[in-house]
């Protein structure tokens, strides 16, 4: 079986500041994990995905997500937080051996503040 | 390029009716399918298809029927409204079932009152 979990309802951070939005998953083989962005109002949008090679992975928007393959984990990062990225961000998980629908977490509410 | 569109944006019905939500894609995209979204539960999928004439049961299918005539349309049919199925839905879809990047359209928010 294959799981995701968010472990933060709501993130706080300042303009300008790094920010990191956890996410911590569980399948039997390896994973493709990743992140999408909800702006109020709105659809799923994709941010970036993780499938194989390099841990860190690049995406829209400035931001990246590092994968760690001993912690499980594929948190979502930013150097420096806009006002505009505030929004509701979803990780998502697929077992390479399992079914190809991907697991949604419950979402973080990333709130950055001017 | 429309992406995928789904009608209406929001609905309000009676416990007992029914009604069809719908979802197209100009993409030409495979695989299609229906999630709901509740505060604090995130994204659970209702109903899924891999192409036109392929349709199966996701996480929470009760309540609900789809079908898939053709590659561009995927509607969900609320058989009889119950409260307990006011929610924001969304479709989603993608090129290929195994495509990992799934478009969203914008959502259909319904109360069952």
């Amino acid at each position: 079986a294959q799981s995701v979990a968010q472990p933060e309802d709501q993130v706080n951070v300042a303009e300008g500041n790094p920010l990191t939005v956890k996410c911590t998953y569980s399948v039997s083989g390896n994973p493709y994990l990743f992140w999408y962005v909800q702006y109020p109002n709105r659809g799923l949008q994709f941010l970036l995905k993780y499938i194989t090679g390099d841990n860190l992975v690049k995406g829209s928007y400035g931001f990246e997500a590092e994968f760690n393959k001993s912690q499980t984990s594929f948190h979502l990062k930013k150097p420096s937080a806009l006002v505009s990225d505030s929004a509701l961000y979803f990780c998502a998980v697929r077992d390479e051996r399992g079914s190809y629908i991907p697991t949604f977490g419950r979402g973080t509410s990333l709130i950055v503040h001017p | 390029n429309a992406g995928v569109t789904q009608t209406p944006k929001f609905q309000v019905l009676k416990t007992g009716q029914s009604m069809t939500l719908q979802c197209a894609q100009d993409m030409n995209h495979e695989y299609m399918s229906w999630y709901r979204q509740d505060p604090g539960m995130g994204l659970r999928l209702i109903h899924y298809s891999v192409g036109a004439g392929i349709t199966d049961q996701g996480e929470v299918p009760n309540g609900y029927n789809v079908s898939r005539s053709t590659t561009e349309d995927f509607p969900l049919r609320l058989l009889s409204a119950a409260p307990s199925q006011t929610s924001v839905y969304f479709c989603a879809s993608s090129k290929a079932p195994t495509n990992e990047k799934l478009f969203f359209g914008s959502g259909t928010q319904l109360s069952v009152l």
